[in-house]
């Protein structure tokens, strides 16, 4: 347990499905990310919130949306996926600008499959 | 743009030593993190070096070379249980914050 949990685990959707993941922070963390985690190639970061504030978007597809309501919980809105979106989606946490080393804390992620 | 490498597949016995090296280049360096990763679960930190030099946790040691844009990851003492993926990645200072890019990842087989 990391103190970030993410749902569902698994999800299967068709193209054009609309569907949400949400993930929700327990560390009193500033900062949420997104990234996708595809096989045999490294972890995309897809967004970056900082109180509350999309502060990085990397250039992602408009069919992937996020949402940031709070410190706590970050929201990925998908609409009119295509197969090769099928990857896992990991939401992460952090504490910046704490004169720390801002590590990230990572929750279990949700594999998603678009048929 | 930041570019990081590191071996994609490495294989050791269980008992023995493995360094799993990163290169990287990069703007506006602020750290280098090693993170482990087993099969379907969440990267788990290990070892972050922002100094060039060692730094021992256990079996884990991490060590830095900022002249040469070059880390390593050592383990020692290898169990079963430390078959899994090991993530580099760097965090850079940026217009948007600091930011992590990650390496491929180097997926370790311990065998008996």
């Amino acid at each position: 347990e990391t103190g970030v949990t993410q749902t569902p685990r698994h999800l299967v959707m068709g193209m054009t499905n609309k569907k949400s993941l949400k993930c929700e922070q327990h560390l009193g963390h500033n900062a949420m990310y997104w990234y996708k985690q595809s096989a045999k190639k490294p972890l995309e970061l897809m967004f970056v919130y900082s109180l509350e504030e999309r502060v990085e978007n990397n250039s992602v597809p408009s069919r992937f949306s996020p949402e940031c309501p709070n410190s706590s919980h970050l929201f990925l809105h998908l609409h009119t996926l295509q197969p090769e979106d099928s990857a896992l989606y990991l939401c992460a946490s952090s504490q910046e600008n704490s004169g720390e080393h801002n590590e990230q804390f990572f929750g279990p992620g949700t594999r998603l499959t678009v048929l | 743009g930041q570019n990081i490498d590191q071996p994609t597949e490495m294989t050791a016995t269980e008992g023995a030593i493995v360094q799993i090296n990163c290169t990287y280049q990069t703007s506006g360096f602020n750290g280098l993190f090693w993170y482990q990763q087993h099969a379907g679960e969440a990267p788990t930190f290990l070892s972050y070096n922002v100094l060039d030099g060692l730094e021992e946790k256990g079996r884990f040691s991490s060590f830095l070379s900022r002249s040469k844009g070059y880390s390593y990851l050592l383990l020692k003492e290898l169990q079963m249980k430390d078959s899994a993926s090991y993530l580099c990645a760097v965090l850079c200072w940026g217009n948007a914050g600091n930011m992590l890019t990650f390496g491929g990842g180097t997926r370790l087989m311990v065998k008996p």
